[in-house]
């Protein structure tokens, strides 16, 4: 049973462009919530979907958006690249109706640099 | 959701038993108390959690004081392997957001 895969592995992007990052969740899995994580920092959260609708969202501007589709698959686009941008860029799945605790599973992450 | 305070980081000699404190006076009484570590280059992984009792996994364990302010992972016989950095968080079990903060580093030595 494949676990949350992400694509790509690395990324490098300059000012000003925008970037898809694509997640899928393992197996039998509902929920996508996905997660910035600075350099020696803790992930933060940027936002969850649930049935192809943003469930949840935390403090990140406009220019970071997303989509689930029927498939739960998900993508995370990010516009107009700022340097502070440059993070890895966690997805988590999950069970919403699951096993009634909060239990995330996370994929490896997307490395995006932008210079 | 409340906050948790834990140490920057913590050593730990391989074989000897690796006690990992968090504190969380703010918690809610439906809040539950969830640890995660992340391992480097890789994402984070559960690892155990609970309300009230002690918990127990193949992992790890999970002390909780009795009036829940604040919490302890055990991991028993810790290995190389168990160098990470670990986090815990307080939530509840809806499946919403994880407030990661910065965690405690730990790290093994043979």
């Amino acid at each position: 049973d494949a676990g949350v895969t992400q694509s790509p592995t690395h990324l490098i992007k300059t000012r000003g462009q925008q970037v898809t990052l694509r997640c899928s969740p393992k197996s039998g899995h509902d929920t996508v919530s996905w997660y910035q994580q600075a350099l020696g920092q803790g992930p933060q959260f940027i936002f969850q979907y649930y049935e192809e609708e943003e469930r949840q969202r935390g403090n990140f501007p406009d220019r970071f958006s997303g989509h689930q589709f029927p498939n739960y698959s998900s993508e995370l686009n990010v516009n107009a690249l700022l340097l502070g941008d440059s993070a890895l860029y966690l997805c988590a799945s999950s069970l919403l109706a699951g096993v009634g605790y909060n239990e995330q599973f996370f994929g490896p992450g997307t490395r995006l640099t932008v210079l | 959701d409340a906050k948790t305070t834990q140490p920057p980081s913590m050593d730990c000699a391989e074989g000897r038993a690796a006690n990992l404190p968090c504190n969380h006076s703010t918690i809610s009484g439906n809040e539950y108390v969830y640890w995660y570590r992340q391992i480097h280059s890789q994402g984070p992984q559960y690892i155990i959690h609970g309300l009230k009792n002690n918990e127990t996994n193949e992992m790890a364990s999970l002390i909780i004081t009795e009036d829940r302010k604040s919490s302890t992972l055990i991991l028993p016989h810790a290995t190389l392997r168990d160098t990470a950095v670990y986090y815990c968080i307080v939530g509840s079990s809806s499946g919403y957001a994880l407030n990661f903060g910065k965690g405690t580093s730990l790290l093994v030595t043979p």
